[in-house]
Parts: structure tokens; C-alpha cells; sequence
């Protein structure tokens, strides 16, 4: 079975400061991985995903993450944190393309920016 | 382009009672996915429903159900509410079938609805 794991439910940076947030899958198969940013009384947003076509997935606000099957990782960073970029952000792994299948979450980070 | 609605935004409901939660899916999409999101629990995958059919279930009891509609709308019923059934109900859609559009078998997510059972 897939699972997540994010270390760290609360990560706390300065503005402008680089953004770290962590994840680990486990896999018996090629993952498909996610990463979803929550806002404040809103639903999910997908940030970015990795679905084997390049290791370095670039996706919206300045995020972009990297997939290390060595140390089955799939970490979140930006290079500077905005204000804007305070919410939960929640690493998901699915065992299908694109996440044709359910997505297991896990259990998020709480990202605030201090100014 | 219209994204992912869900109603009620909030629901209030006593213990015991029944609740029904309703989700329509981007114009296109054929399949809906439902998730709790309960505090201290975490994001749960519930139900899976692909042209009108359930085709996944998470590990929730019976009294967690749905249906899909010929419009691919979907409900959500819990029956017999319990305290613990509190949460964000979070309802997303896909369409499986699009191998054309980058990115089109993403999940798109709704915005919830809050139930509180009292």
C-alpha cells in the first residue's frame, strides 16, 4: 500500500527566506506523486506532480519539487516565501497515472511566513 | 470554466441524524472522489464513483454511501451520525479517460462542505 509521510506539521519561515517543506512516500510501484496547497476555508489546489517524466517538476507560484527515488523523497521548496504563500500543503501519493485512482494524503504542513 | 461546486457550504446535523452532501463535477468530467478531512485525522479517500458506478471504497462503514447521476453529479449520505463524522467533506472530479490534455486526469477539488454533528 502507498503512504506518505511529511515531516514536520508546522514550518515556519521568514519572507523572502526559502521555503523547505518535506515528504517521503513508500511505493511497491512507480509513484505518482502530488503535491496540494489548501488556503483558508477553500478546497485543494494542485501545486505540482511527478508522473516519471522528469525528476525536477516546476509548478505554479515558484514551487517546485524533486523526485529522489534513492531516498524516496519528494520535497517542496521556493527559492523565496511570499506572504501569499501561508496555507497547508498536503504530499499525496497515487499507484495511477495522474491520479486516475484515489490519492492518499499525508498529514500536511502549516506553512506560515513571518514578516 | 466552471470548477468543482459542492452544497452545502455548512451543515449542521444532530447525532443519529442523516446527512447528504451534493457535488457536481466540472463540465466534461466523468468521475467524482470524496474525502474527509477530519481534524487531528488527516485527508481519507471515502468513495470513487466512475459512470454512475462505485468503483473504489475507503475503509469508512456502510453508513458512508453515495450515488453517481446520468449527469455525474454525486451525493454523499452518511446515516446515523456520530460526533466523530464532523469534518470537511471534500468532493473532487476527473476525467480517467482524457489522455489528450495534459494534466486531465488531475483531481480538481471543490471547496467542502463543513458538517458539525451535535
Amino acid at each position: 500500500a502507498q503512504s506518505v509521510t511529511q515531516l514536520g506539521s508546522h514550518v515556519s519561515v521568514s519572507e523572502g527566506a526559502l521555503v523547505l517543506l518535506r515528504c517521503n512516500y513508500s511505493s511497491s510501484v512507480p509513484p505518482y506523486l502530488f503535491w496540494y496547497v489548501q488556503y483558508p476555508n477553500q478546497g485543494l489546489q494542485l501545486l505540482l506532480k511527478y508522473t516519471s517524466a522528469a525528476t525536477l517538476v516546476k509548478g505554479i507560484n515558484g514551487f517546485e519539487a524533486e523526485f529522489k527515488k534513492s531516498e524516496t523523497s519528494f520535497h517542496l521548496t521556493k527559492p523565496s516565501a511570499h506572504m501569499s504563500d501561508a496555507a497547508e500543503y498536503f504530499c499525496a501519493v497515487s499507484d495511477s497515472p495522474q491520479g486516475a485512482q484515489k490519492l492518499v494524503f499525508g498529514q500536511g504542513t502549516r506553512l506560515t511566513i513571518n514578516p | 470554466e466552471a470548477g468543482v461546486t459542492q452544497s452545502p457550504t455548512h451543515l449542521i446535523k444532530t447525532r443519529g441524524q442523516q446527512a447528504t452532501l451534493r457535488c457536481s463535477p466540472i463540465s466534461g468530467h466523468t468521475s467524482v472522489y470524496w474525502y474527509q478531512q477530519a481534524l487531528g485525522l488527516g485527508l481519507q479517500f471515502l468513495l470513487w464513483y466512475d459512470e454512475g458506478e462505485e468503483r473504489n471504497r475507503g475503509n469508512f462503514p456502510p453508513r458512508f454511501s453515495g450515488r453517481q447521476f446520468p449527469n455525474y453529479s454525486s451525493e454523499l449520505n452518511v446515516n446515523a451520525l456520530e460526533l466523530e463524522d464532523s469534518a470537511l467533506y471534500l468532493c473532487a472530479s476527473s476525467n480517467i479517460r482524457d489522455r489528450v490534455l495534459a494534466g486531465g486526469r488531475d483531481q480538481y477539488f471543490g471547496p467542502g462542505t463543513r458538517l458539525l454533528v451535535l
